[in-house]
């Protein structure tokens, strides 16, 4: 069973700090992908990560992925209080599966 | 433009009714999904559909029904074996693995 675990589940910070969100996963997988979620409302695709070593960047987020070590990181650069939302990284099942195994998300809130 | 339509986006149920969530996509995407999400939960997975008139069980779908008669659309029907349905459910679709998911803009559904 594909078991997707992210650190912290809640995180706190202050405009203008970095940080970085962790995303582990039990399984051999080469595609993971991030969402964020605003509240009350649906994901919205941030990030498709395809194979290891992959790292992509918009504006103040890069995500990177290490499949070796099943991890794929969020980093955040100079927080500012619009990215305040709630970020998943979510795995598929590998070759043949067309299903995503979900985080339980990390829920960030930037303060002025 | 292209995209997936979730109706009702609010939606009340009395102790046991059945109601029926409704998922339309225009996207000419070939897998549809079905997801609940719990207050500080991530996603967890209903049902999925990779092609018409086949569909799959995913990890909680005592309780819920499918269909999927045609290609844009994959209803899903809350029925009353479903002892705690509120939540709030998320339809998504894809086209194969490498896309990752477009999701719908969800449905929240209370019990009343």
């Amino acid at each position: 069973e594909l078991k997707v675990e992210q650190n912290p589940l809640f995180l706190s910070m202050q405009e203008g700090k970095n940080y970085t969100i962790y995303c582990n996963y039990s399984t051999t997988s080469d595609r993971l992908y991030w969402y964020r979620q605003d509240p009350g409302k649906s994901l919205e695709s941030l990030f498709v990560l395809l194979s290891n070593g992959a790292v992509k960047q918009e504006g103040r987020l890069m995500a990177s992925l290490d499949t070796k070590a099943r991890l794929s990181t969020l980093h955040i650069t100079a927080a500012v209080h619009d990215l305040s939302a709630t970020y998943f990284c979510a795995v598929d099942g590998g070759a043949g599966s067309y299903q995503l195994t979900f985080g339980k998300g990390t829920k960030l809130s930037v303060i002025p | 433009d292209g995209g997936i339509t979730q109706s009702p986006k609010y939606l009340f149920r009395k102790e046991g009714q059945n109601v029926t969530l409704s998922c339309e996509q225009n996207l000419n995407h070939d897998a549809m999904y079905w997801y609940r999400q719990d207050p500080g939960q991530g996603l967890r997975l209903i049902y999925y559909s990779q092609i018409v008139n086949d569909f799959q069980k995913g990890d909680i779908a005592e309780g819920y029904s499918v269909s999927r008669e045609k290609k844009e659309s994959f209803p899903l029907t809350v029925t009353s074996a479903q002892k705690n349905p509120t939540a709030f459910y998320l339809c998504a679709s894809s086209i194969a693995r490498a896309s990752g998911y477009t999701f719908g803009s969800g449905t929240r559904l209370t019990v009343v």
